[in-house]
């Protein structure tokens, strides 16, 4: 069975600030790794993806993740937020043999504060 | 690029009535989907996965005969919710992947269902 815990159901944080959003995650299997991020009311839209390869993984609007299989982390990061960046980030994971389904972490709400 | 588009995005229907929401492959087959359903403040539970010309298969504590699912062609799947009730509120999302592309998710817009 796989699962994901994102330690922070919420992260307040100032515009131009650092920020980090963290996922574990469990598999018995090789996994694959994403963040999602979600905007009031909207659906769902892809911001990184790890399948192999480099662990550190660039996605879009300014946003990396590293993947550390020791620590079964895929931790989220951008150096610096924007107003823009106040939405809903999921993490989630799928891996060998179970298709594309995914199992989604609870989810964390980045609050950016000007 | 590839897309998959869900309709309706909203629909609001009265207790103890069916609603039907369609999830499109635009432009490539899926033999296979997947619906999740996200209830206000939670996080994103797979619902089912919807095979094409067979039946779908459900996840623990989903009830099939409740949330019916038809994969009638390679490029539509369709979640009923028969019987709904205000606790079936919820946002359906439906994904697929094209033939070949391994990983690469694309999810729907989304429905958002309101029972009142």
């Amino acid at each position: 069975a796989q699962s994901v815990t994102q330690l922070d159901s919420q992260v307040p944080v100032f515009e131009e600030a650092p920020v980090e959003l963290r996922c574990n995650y469990s598999s018995s299997v090789s996994v694959y790794l994403f963040w999602y991020v979600q905007y009031p009311n909207q659906g769902l839209q892809l911001l990184l993806k790890y399948l192999s390869g480099s662990t550190l993984v660039k996605g879009i609007n300014g946003f990396e993740a590293e993947f550390n299989k020791s620590q079964t982390s895929f931790h989220l990061r951008k150096p610096s937020v924007h107003i823009s960046d106040t939405a809903e980030y999921f993490c989630a994971v799928s891996g060998a043999g179970y298709g594309n389904k995914l199992v989604f972490g609870a989810g964390t709400i980045l609050r950016v504060k000007s | 690029g590839a897309v998959v588009s869900q309709h309706p995005s909203r629909v609001i229907c009265k207790s103890g009535t069916s609603v039907k929401i369609e999830c499109r492959s635009l432009d490539f087959q899926a033999t296979t989907m997947f619906w999740y359903r996200q209830f206000p403040k939670q996080s994103l539970m797979l619902m089912a996965t919807s095979n094409e010309g067979s039946k779908a298969t459900y996840e623990q504590g989903v009830e099939k005969d409740k949330f019916l699912i038809n994969h009638a062609s390679l490029t539509l799947s369709t979640l009923t919710v028969t019987s709904a009730h205000p606790e079936d509120s919820s946002f359906y999302i439906c994904s697929a992947t094209p033939p070949g592309q391994g990983n690469t998710i694309y999810f729907g817009e989304g429905s958002w269902l309101t029972v009142v």
